[in-house]
C-alpha cells in the first residue's frame, strides 16, 4: 500500500518567494495534518483537517501559511512570502478514525 | 495546555543490551492515547507503540515494551536486546481530545538514541 506520499522531498528557494508544499494522503483515511519539526521547538502540529474540513488551525504561526484540502486525497501548504525562519522540515500525516497517524517523509524546505 | 516531557535529550546503549527511555505528560483528558514514534537519519517518523490509556496492561511490540504508569502520568520505552537500525530520535507523544469525536497528538521534544556496537 502506498503510504502518505508528500512533494517535493526538498524545496530551497530565496526569501520572499511563494513555498507551496503538497500531500497526498492514504487513501480511506478522513484526518490529515501538517507539522513542523524544528531543532528549536521540536514538531508542532500546524493545521489539522477532519474529512476535509480544517478543524483546528491554531498552529498556523502567520497569516503568511495558509492550507487547503479541496478533497480527500490531496492538500497544500502555503508560504506565502517566505521567510529564513520558516526554514524547517514539515510533514504530512493522516489518519483514519481512531488509528494511529502515519507520516510522510517530509519536505526540508530551506529559505535563503 | 498539555505537555509532554522527555527528560533525556541523549542516550546510547551497547548492542544487545536494554535501554530505557522515560517519558511524563500532563493531561486532564479521561481517556487518551500514548505514543512511541521513531524517526531514525531517513527524516521518516515512524510508529513503535501504541498504548490506550483504559488499558491497564502494558503494550508490547516484539523488543519494544513500555511501562505505563497512569497515576504518576509516565509512560517509558523499553529496547530489548537493541540494534544498530535501533539509532534514531525517539518521540513520546500524547493525544488530546479536539472535538468532533477525533483528537490529536502533543510530542515531546524526542530522544537521540545510539546503538554502539
Amino acid at each position: 500500500d502506498a503510504g502518505v506520499i508528500q512533494s517535493p522531498r526538498h524545496e530551497v528557494t530565496e526569501m520572499g518567494q511563494e513555498v507551496t508544499l503538497r500531500c497526498k494522503p492514504i487513501s480511506g483515511h478522513n484526518s490529515l495534518f501538517w507539522y513542523r519539526q524544528t531543532m528549536m521547538r521540536g514538531l508542532e502540529l500546524l493545521i489539522y483537517f477532519n474529512n476535509n474540513v480544517p478543524i483546528d488551525d491554531s498552529g498556523m504561526p502567520e497569516d503568511r501559511f495558509s492550507a487547503k484540502m479541496p478533497n480527500a486525497s490531496f492538500s497544500t501548504l502555503k508560504i506565502q512570502p517566505s521567510e529564513p525562519r520558516d526554514s524547517a522540515v514539515y510533514f504530512c500525516a493522516s489518519r483514519k478514525d481512531f488509528q494511529p497517524q502515519h507520516f510522510g517523509d517530509g519536505t526540508r524546505l530551506s529559505i535563503l | 495546555a498539555q505537555t509532554v516531557t522527555q527528560s533525556q535529550p541523549e542516550m546510547s546503549v551497547q548492542e544487545a543490551e536494554t535501554v530505557t527511555l522515560s517519558c511524563t505528560y500532563d493531561t486532564s483528558e479521561n481517556n487518551y492515547y500514548l505514543f512511541w514514534y521513531k524517526q531514525p537519519p531517513s527524516r521518516q517518523m515512524i510508529l513503535v507503540i501504541r498504548q490506550e490509556a483504559y488499558k491497564q496492561q502494558n503494550a508490547t511490540e516484539n523488543r519494544f515494551s513500555v511501562n505505563f504508569q497512569k497515576a504518576a502520568k509516565s509512560f517509558s520505552l523499553k529496547i530489548s536486546d537493541s540494534q544498530l537500525g535501533d539509532t534514531a530520535m525517539y518521540f513520546c507523544a500524547s493525544s488530546r481530545d479536539s472535538g468532533a469525536g477525533s483528537y490529536q497528538l502533543t510530542f515531546g521534544k524526542g530522544t537521540k538514541l545510539s546503538v554502539i556496537p
